[in-house]
């Protein structure tokens, strides 16, 4: 079993909408979790730390639910700027698990 | 502010030649790792450091060897090239619990 599962997508979503991607984890014993996005053949970048408490970003808010073990991004008024590949990422003691990531096409 | 930096970008070898990718940071983190990334399976960790003198194995190590002398630099060395290694190469650096922070890669080709 994958320590990290993501919905590969591909989400393709008009400008303006609203999309939620969920991630789960396997290690109930996982600490901090993150989601990042990444552009065509490019590296990685953060896009946000999720929180228990639940986090917003402008228009991305992470939620954690650790009873459930997922993490879900949700993204409201999409852009055509927000295509790319979203990762969520699990760490877990000393290393770090990306899940194989989700596409999202905004459509104008 | 550099962050983390990779070298080479690109890199074309035959198989069984060796060759060394490079990844430096800037930012004083204990943390560093390599990962490959291949079409629909996503990030796999080869080799992380905790600290210098530290280093572990991932998911993939087979093939790859790592050391950290620095706190900086992460070396990544490909033993005896093969052609199941053709990837992108990510270098990242974080403090220990995250979130890391990636070199803008290194794409290895081996024919």
């Amino acid at each position: 079993r994958k320590e990290v599962e993501q919905d590969p997508g591909p989400f393709n979503v008009p400008e303006g909408a609203t999309v939620a991607f969920n991630c789960t984890y396997s290690n109930s014993a996982s600490q901090s979790f993150f989601w990042y996005r990444q552009d065509c053949r490019k590296e990685p970048k953060l896009l946000m730390s999720v929180y228990s408490s639940g986090n917003e970003d402008g228009r991305f808010t992470a939620q954690l639910n650790r009873a459930s073990q997922y993490i879900s991004l949700l993204i409201r008024d999409s852009k055509l700027s927000d295509s790319a590949t979203y990762l969520c990422v699990a760490n877990t003691g000393n290393q770090f698990y990306f899940g194989t990531g989700t596409s999202l096409t905004v459509i104008p | 502010n550099a962050g983390v930096t990779q070298t080479p970008k690109f890199q074309v070898l035959k198989t069984g030649q060796s060759m060394t990718l490079q990844c430096a940071q800037d930012m004083n983190h204990e943390y560093m790792s390599w990962y490959r990334q291949d079409p629909g399976m996503g990030l796999r960790l080869i080799h992380y450091s905790v600290g210098a003198g530290i280093t572990d194995q991932g998911e993939v190590p087979n093939g790859y060897n790592v050391s950290r002398s620095t706190t900086e630099d992460f070396p990544l060395r490909l033993l005896s090239a093969a052609p199941s290694q053709t990837s992108v190469y990510f270098c990242a650096s974080s403090y220990i619990s995250g979130p890391q922070h990636f070199g803008d890669g290194t794409r290895l080709s081996i024919l």
